[in-house]
């Protein structure tokens, strides 16, 4: 029962190095969605994605970049990582557009960059 | 004016009590809304959906109120297990898919 994984579960950066979020889900759901989550901000939005193919911005994509070549794979990408990206990042999925109110989310992925 | 607005807490309260968080949203264009709970470092999880008629699942109510804009989460008997983060969320239909807001969230911590 795997659900959404995300990968790494921890990492640390130095500002200016570049790394990748992997999120893979086996639910076959069509919509995935990268959140970042900072104390006293709340889930922001990203990046997401309605289908295999296709990405569109969220509230907060400056800095960020995301690929969906497969369908149950949605990547989250930092191409030269900043303090301020010090935070945990989500990625969630959800079978159709989200009208029932239910996301499915990974565990989380703490990034630190120094 | 944030488009969710919750009390942050924490909420401290003794085992058995009855607690309330209240939501207010400011789009009257919100469709749907719902309670997440998130433990403290895990991932969100859907609690329950909040219906125009209030609904209950247990120990647990969310009522809505449309005309002054808000929602609530009432949890009756608390339990040491209620102790969690319970985030408020929107949706407004019409835009793109990234339209489901989330609270910052409203605290709780339940004890002996």
């Amino acid at each position: 029962n795997a659900g959404v994984t995300q990968t790494p579960k921890f990492r640390v950066l130095k500002t200016g190095q570049s790394m990748t979020l992997l999120c893979a889900q086996d639910m076959n759901h069509e919509y995935m969605y990268w959140y970042r989550q900072d104390p006293g901000m709340g889930l922001r939005l990203i990046h997401y994605s309605v289908g295999e193919g296709t990405t569109a911005k969220g509230e907060v994509p400056d800095g960020y970049n995301v690929s969906r070549l497969k369908k149950q794979n949605f990547l989250l990408g930092l191409e030269s990582a900043a303090p301020s990206q010090t935070s945990v990042y989500f990625c969630a999925s959800s079978p159709l557009r989200v009208n029932t109110g239910e996301l499915f989310f990974g565990e989380g992925s703490r990034l630190t960059v120094l | 004016r944030k488009e969710v607005e919750q009390d942050p807490g924490p909420f401290n309260v003794p085992e058995g009590a009855t607690v309330a968080f209240n939501c207010t949203y400011s789009n009257s264009a919100s469709q749907s809304f719902f309670w997440y709970r998130q433990d403290c470092r895990k991932e969100p999880k859907l609690l329950m959906s909040v219906y125009s008629s209030g609904n209950e699942d247990g120990r647990f109510t969310a009522q809505l109120n449309r005309a002054s804009q808000y929602i609530s989460l009432l949890i009756r008997d608390s339990k040491l297990s209620d102790s969690a983060t319970y985030l408020c969320v929107v949706i407004r239909y019409g835009g793109s898919q990234g339209n489901l807001i989330f609270g910052k969230g409203t605290k709780l911590s339940v004890k002996p």
